[in-house]
């Protein structure tokens, strides 16, 4: 069975410009995470969907940041406009559930110029 | 924000020897989580213990729990080079408004020398 999938994997855009990132959880998780990881340190919950609902997302920047989680499956995160301070990678992670363990992707490393 | 302090932020150790890794948290929980994280290399889950339980194996893995101190451990037996990487822990929040979100802490660097 194919595990969380994110794409792109890499993406360099100038700032100011629109990116956006798409997230594939496992069949049947319905719990989706987006997180942001900058080097040497933990990945930072972003927001957090339960089926296609946002249950949490105080962490998102929403002046230029948006998501979206259409029929409960995959979900889009976007960035609009981008700022060099947004260069890190983005990680999609799922899971059955509240309470049980995450699974993610490679993640998308972003790099803002 | 971080929930989870790991201790130490840099371990290097020689193959074969226990590595012991320490996270401290500050909310209640439901479970705490163990992953990890090769260079390059997406993460990992390697355990979780819920907060009714004291201690955990899998395979060469130990974990344990005190809810009272509000802090966990890992070791890890008989260490490799593979398991040269960055390990996290992360929590899942027992109740509130943050109730189910899994947050991580700023993880432990381990290097095992051959």
């Amino acid at each position: 069975e194919a595990g969380v999938v994110q794409s792109p994997r890499y993406k360099i855009i100038e700032k100011k410009q629109p990116v956006a990132f798409w997230c594939n959880p496992i069949s049947g998780h319905n719990t989706l995470y987006w997180y942001l990881q900058n080097l040497g340190q933990g990945p930072e919950l972003l927001i957090r969907y339960e089926n296609e609902e946002a249950v949490d997302d105080s962490q998102l920047p929403k002046d230029r940041f948006s998501a979206e989680r259409l029929k409960g499956v995959d979900s889009t995160l976007k960035i609009q406009p981008a700022e060099l301070g947004d260069s890190a990678v983005y990680l999609c992670a799922s899971s059955l559930g509240l309470n049980t363990e995450a699974f993610f992707g490679q993640g998308t490393r972003l790099t803002v110029v | 924000s971080q929930q989870g302090e790991e201790d130490p932020q840099a371990l290097s150790i020689q193959e074969g020897e226990n590595a012991t890794m320490n996270c401290s948290y500050k909310t209640s929980i439901n479970n705490l989580q163990w992953y990890r994280q090769n260079s390059g290399r997406g993460l990992v889950h390697l355990i979780l213990i819920r907060s009714n339980e004291r201690e955990k194996h899998s395979g060469r893995l130990r974990v344990t729990l005190d809810t009272s101190k509000k802090s966990s451990s890992l070791l890890i037996t008989a260490s490799r080079a593979a398991d040269t990487a960055s390990y996290f822990c992360a929590t899942v929040a027992g109740g509130g408004t943050s109730y189910g979100k899994l947050t991580f802490g700023q993880g432990t660097i381990l290097t095992v020398h051959p």
